[in-house]
């Protein structure tokens, strides 16, 4: 997967505690998403995020999810008060230039999270 | 993004050439086709894309039909390690509010001995 790094792999939190899930993108790209897998179900996005700000933010749920691309740093996907629905696997993907030559988006192992 | 539409499910044997199918009967003169994998619990990974040519990488062939209404993809000789859902995904290639993968339920190929 192109060198696109998360942490921790997997997560265990208990419900009403915060969970940071952190993706470093492939060397030199500047484009970040991020993508939720729930149980048995397929890949949803959720995020866009280019350095230090937010392009499209139409798949986070209206509350307690947060994302920040610093310039310095990992791309955060914060989760407060977690719920034992944002039990899920994590997956961020990174592209270079606008998006990459085609745009494409490399992904990253992902982060389980479960909420107990 | 155009819509897609994939079988739920296939299977062939290993060796063997795997053809998948793909229905994209909206799609837009300017959107390509996209194919991406997802090996259980790993993150998806690129196959290959086209926009109305054949096209071929070390992975996989990608055949479009004239009418870019369809395309197959060919994994010309299937290994085990090939099982995997499959997604069949179309949209523009510039960046932007557009920028999502928008994934369906995709392909699951199995792979069998």
């Amino acid at each position: 997967n192109a060198g696109v790094m998360q942490n921790p792999r997997h997560l265990v939190r208990r419900r009403g505690q915060e969970a940071r899930l952190r993706c470093s993108p492939v060397k030199g790209h500047s484009h970040v998403y991020w993508y939720r897998q729930l149980p048995e179900e397929g890949l949803k996005f959720m995020v866009y995020l280019q350095k230090e700000n937010i392009i499209d933010e139409s798949g986070m749920p209206k509350e307690r999810f947060s994302a920040e691309f610093p310039k310095e740093g990992p791309s955060i996907l914060r989760i407060q008060q977690v719920v034992r629905g944002d039990s899920a696997a994590y997956f961020c993907a990174s592209s270079g230039l606008a998006g990459g030559t085609y745009n494409e988006q490399f992904f990253g192992p992902g982060t389980r999270l479960t909420v107990l | 993004d155009a819509k897609t539409t994939q079988p739920p499910s296939m299977d062939c044997a290993e060796g063997r050439a795997a053809n998948l199918p793909c229905n994209h009967s909206t799609i837009s003169g300017n959107e390509y086709v996209y194919w991406y994998r997802q090996i259980h619990s790993q993150g998806p990974q690129y196959i290959i894309h086209g926009l109305k040519n054949n096209e071929t990488n070390e992975m996989a062939s990608l055949i479009i039909t004239e009418d870019r209404k369809s395309s197959t993809l060919i994994l010309p000789h299937a290994t085990l390690r090939d099982t995997a859902v499959y997604y069949c995904i179309v949209r523009v290639t510039y960046t932007g509010a557009n920028s999502k993968l928008t994934f369906g339920k995709g392909i699951t190929l199995s792979v069998r001995p």
